[in-house]
């Protein structure tokens, strides 16, 4: 049984440019959490979602960045017009009927 | 408001020493705690977590924790430390488990070295 995956693993991308990071939960798993993990700080959490809806987005900045759960395919979670202080760990995490989250090996964005 | 306070950032021990990793948390209500690793360039990975049962609970690797609610505790600890026990740990906290939102509150970390 795969766990959670998160592609791609390591991005790097320019001041002004979009970073897409994509996460697919475990087999059977219908709830998605995303944490941003900033150097030497702990996860902190952005937002939650389920199939097709946003539950709680009270953790995502306000402007720049967005998150989906499609009923098909992975969750995105987009960053807009990227600036330095985006580059951190970003974390996605399944659950099943809102339990226990398992995490997924991160994305490491780098802007220059 | 949620906060979890891990008190020591970077704590050293010799292999086969006691491991000792402390936590604290605030809460208003009831809190559900979890303690979770992290290697080096990894995800993490749940190594236990506290629900309203028993007060001592047992995880993966031969951790456990004691939820304290007379010193809002959950304190990691290990008899005897491996080598392979080096890692980042984490102590988190959620108010709602299994309800409408279940975020977990995570403390800034505790960096464990084992040395030799």
């Amino acid at each position: 049984n795969a766990g959670v995956m998160q592609n791609p693993r390591h991005l790097v991308r320019r001041r002004g440019q979009e970073a897409r990071l994509r996460c697919s939960p475990m087999k059977g798993h219908s709830h998605v959490y995303w944490y941003r993990q900033l150097p030497e700080e702990g996860l902190k959490f952005m937002v939650y979602l389920q199939k097709e809806n946003i539950i709680d987005e009270s953790g995502m900045p306000k402007e720049r960045f967005s998150a989906e759960f499609p009923k098909e395919g992975p969750s995105i979670l987009r960053i807009q017009q990227v600036v330095r202080g985006d580059s951190a760990a970003y974390f996605c995490a399944s659950s099943g009927r809102k339990e226990t989250q398992y995490f997924g090996p991160g994305t490491r964005l780098l802007v220059l | 408001a949620q906060s979890v306070t891990q008190l020591g950032s970077h704590v050293s021990v010799s292999e086969g020493a006691l491991v000792l990793l402390r936590c604290n948390y605030s809460s208003s209500v009831p809190p559900y705690l979890f303690w979770y690793v992290q290697y080096p360039n990894q995800g993490l990975q749940l190594l236990l977590k506290y629900t309203s049962a028993a007060t001592l609970v047992k995880g993966i690797n031969g951790f456990e924790a004691e939820f304290k609610k007379s010193e809002t505790s959950f304190h990691l600890t290990k008899p005897s430390a491996h080598m392979s026990d080096a890692a980042e740990y984490f102590c988190a906290v959620s108010d709602d488990y299994g309800g409408a939102t279940n975020k977990l509150i995570f403390g800034t970390g505790t960096l464990l070295a084992v040395q030799p």
